[in-house]
């Protein structure tokens, strides 16, 4: 099956620095690769997605990157803010399988002011 | 206007004891799925429905049951319960097993003591 490693397991960044989460997956059959921020108390929230046809995909301050050669994915987010402070995780899926997401081990980001 | 709703938000509980946990959508989705978050806030799929019917299982003691008497509503029977059942579960819905992005409940926090 598949799986999804991710680092940092923790990262610290100074507001207006740039924050970047990397994680590998094992089956090169996944082709869709979401990120989700969760806040403290809440479910986990889709932020930003990429599917296996696209390199790279960007939002206002948040961006990922996809190497499917590599079996590498990467979130950047730009201009960090308190707000962004938050526990992250990358995922993987085969959306023929059901879209079973397999998580990574999230990456809690703390923004100092 | 809640999109992914539970219930209870917080669940404590004896070892031993049957306990359930509601999960309704009113986002019109047909897939509803059941994610186990422990205590190093790793996130697991358990079970995915699609139109009533079961479409992913994973590796789950059979003392958890997922019940889904429509398509708006997902729930968990968990039976006999034991100290490592204590998690934070979510339930999620998306379109249909095809469609990406999955909409996460706030989640129930159950304590089995």
């Amino acid at each position: 099956g598949e799986n999804v490693e991710q680092h940092p397991s923790t990262l610290s960044v100074q507001e207006g620095d740039s924050a970047v989460i990397k994680c590998t997956y094992s089956d090169s059959a996944s082709n869709y690769f979401p990120w989700y921020k969760q806040e403290l108390g809440k479910g986990p929230q889709l932020i930003i997605d990429i599917r296996s046809n696209v390199g790279e995909k960007k939002d206002q301050r948040i961006a990922v990157t996809l190497n499917k050669t590599a079996k590498h994915f990467s979130l950047h987010i730009t201009e960090t803010q308190p707000e962004d402070s938050a526990v992250y995780f990358c995922a993987a899926s085969w959306l023929a399988a059901g879209n079973k997401l397999t998580f990574g081990g999230g990456t809690r980001v703390l923004v100092k002011p | 206007d809640t999109a992914v709703s539970q219930t209870p938000k917080y669940l404590v509980t004896q070892m031993g004891n049957d306990k359930s946990i509601k999960c309704e959508q009113n986002l019109g989705h047909d897939t509803m799925y059941w994610y186990k978050q422990d205590s190093k806030k790793f996130l697991k799929i358990m079970f995915s429905y699609n139109n009533k019917e079961l479409i992913i299982n994973e590796t789950v003691p059979n003392r958890f049951s997922p019940k889904s008497p429509d398509k708006a509503h997902l729930n968990l029977h968990i039976n006999s319960l034991e100290l490592g059942d204590s998690a934070v579960y979510f339930c999620a819905s998306s379109q249909d097993p095809q469609e990406y992005e999955q909409f996460f409940g706030p989640g129930t926090r159950l304590t089995v003591l």
